[in-house]
């Protein structure tokens, strides 16, 4: 069984912001969760990851729920540029688990 | 600037040939990974290194070996491909609980 489930595709106006949802209801209170993004032919790109509080960096925002069970990527301001498959990935130690992923369409 | 560099970047074997998967580092990371994506799924881990001289296995390992070479290098060993091994393959390093860098893949093509 996936240990994070994700919707399989979203859409996005350009330039509005853009929450991308993230279960994972079996997280255990040492995993962290990560989030990457992939476009076609390339490998995936590191954007954001925590364990209990929200995190900022220049990229996005991760909201973990208080319970952990959830969490949600924040992109500000959607560009051209962020259209792509998107990751959760619960870490456990040193295994990576990734679900199926969000392909995020952004329309100009 | 190279990351993590992946050779070859294409590969076409029959079954039951055998083949390595080259990956290194400049990152000076400790850690290394080895995934496969199949098409239309997320990555599944194989094998994982966390520090020189180290190897584990991840979710899938069955039918591959690695090698920790030393801290730059992680290679990915098929003794017998098999046409369920189609994949791209792709190598990641990172610091303990860091972020992974990825290298672009090796599309691998077992007929």
């Amino acid at each position: 069984d996936a240990k994070t489930t994700q919707p399989n595709s979203m859409e996005s106006n350009e330039e509005e912001p853009v929450h991308l949802p993230c279960n994972h209801s079996t997280i255990s209170g040492t995993d962290y969760i990560h989030w990457y993004r992939q476009l076609p032919s390339q490998g995936p790109e590191y954007v954001i990851h925590g364990l209990t509080s929200n995190v900022n960096n220049r990229m996005a925002s991760l909201a973990i729920a208080e319970d952990r069970k959830s969490s949600t990527l924040i992109l500000h301001r959607a560009t051209l540029r962020d259209a792509a498959v998107y990751y959760c990935i619960l870490n456990t130690g040193n295994q990576f688990y990734f679900g199926t992923g969000t392909s995020l369409t952004v329309i100009p | 600037n190279a990351g993590v560099t992946q050779t070859p970047k294409f590969q076409v074997l029959k079954t039951g040939q055998s083949m390595t998967l080259q990956c290194a580092q400049d990152m000076n990371h400790n850690s290394m990974y080895w995934y496969r994506q199949d098409p239309g799924m997320g990555l599944r881990l194989i094998y994982y290194s966390a520090s020189e001289g180290t190897t584990d296995k991840g979710e899938v390992p069955n039918g591959y070996n690695v090698s920790r070479l030393n801290k730059r290098e992680f290679s990915l060993r098929l003794e017998s491909a098999a046409p369920s091994q189609t994949s791209v393959y792709f190598c990641a390093s990172s610091e303990v609980r860091g972020a992974q860098h990825f290298g672009d893949g090796t599309r691998l093509s077992i007929l």
